[in-house]
């Protein structure tokens, strides 16, 4: 969607690697979130930020860890990846908190872990 | 912990039958409420939403909801599918101070 994009669209790892997704918008919103979509599950939150160098966890965030050290990036890590993790991976902005104005979501990252 | 349920999983339909889907949240408090669908391949977009007023909402491509409050739902309908329809369709629910939260969706597909 215009002004959030993730990096990259689609990746293959190997069990026990680091992985590092990127989140950039332009749109100049404090709110940023990871989510992970699985089947029958929908988007459960892994992480957010309310903020530059402020983060919280969400639903699922075991084995994940967040940056943000400016307002556009949100970065997600997995530590050492597991088969687990194969998901789709989508960041959404939003600029107000606590009234739900909606989210915008980036176009997902395909993550496979063999 | 609030959640959001979405019961049908799976729905088929051809095309010009009426749709409905299912939600219902558990926050008991003020909550926000939103349908969004997902054309295959593609992100989340925003189809409607309800904060106050008016219990019916109108949102883009004819469909609509309903919110219930003593039924704690929120369903989606339109009276006519189109098979540019087919989606998988997300209920969510924001309550103040809290996340938004997903139901598991529903996939819709609509044959010509």
């Amino acid at each position: 969607d215009a002004g959030i994009t993730q990096s990259p669209r689609h990746k293959v790892t190997e069990t026990g690697t680091p992985v590092t997704l990127r989140c950039h918008q332009t749109e100049n919103h404090r709110y940023m979130y990871w989510y992970r979509q699985d089947p029958g599950h929908g988007l459960r939150l892994i992480h957010y930020s309310y903020g530059v160098k402020d983060t919280d966890k969400g639903e699922v965030s075991d084995g994940y860890s967040v940056s943000r050290s400016k307002t556009e990036d949100f970065l997600l890590t997995l530590e050492s990846a597991t088969s687990s993790q194969t998901s789709v991976y989508f960041c959404a902005i939003s600029d107000e908190w606590g009234v739900g104005y909606g989210y915008t979501f980036g176009s997902g990252t395909r993550l496979t872990v063999v | 912990a609030q959640s959001v349920s979405q019961h049908n999983h799976h729905v088929i339909l051809s095309e010009a039958a009426s749709l409905e889907l299912g939600c219902n949240y558990s926050y008991g408090g003020t909550v926000n409420l939103f349908w969004y669908v997902q054309y295959p391949g593609q992100h989340l977009q925003l189809l409607l939403k309800y904060f106050s007023g008016d219990p019916l909402v109108k949102g883009i491509k004819g469909f609509e909801a309903e919110f219930i409050k003593s039924k704690f739902s929120f369903n989606l309908r339109k009276p006519s599918v189109q098979w540019s329809d087919t989606a998988e369709y997300f209920c969510a629910a924001h309550n103040a101070g809290n996340m938004l939260t997903f139901g598991g969706g529903t996939r819709l597909m609509v044959k010509p």
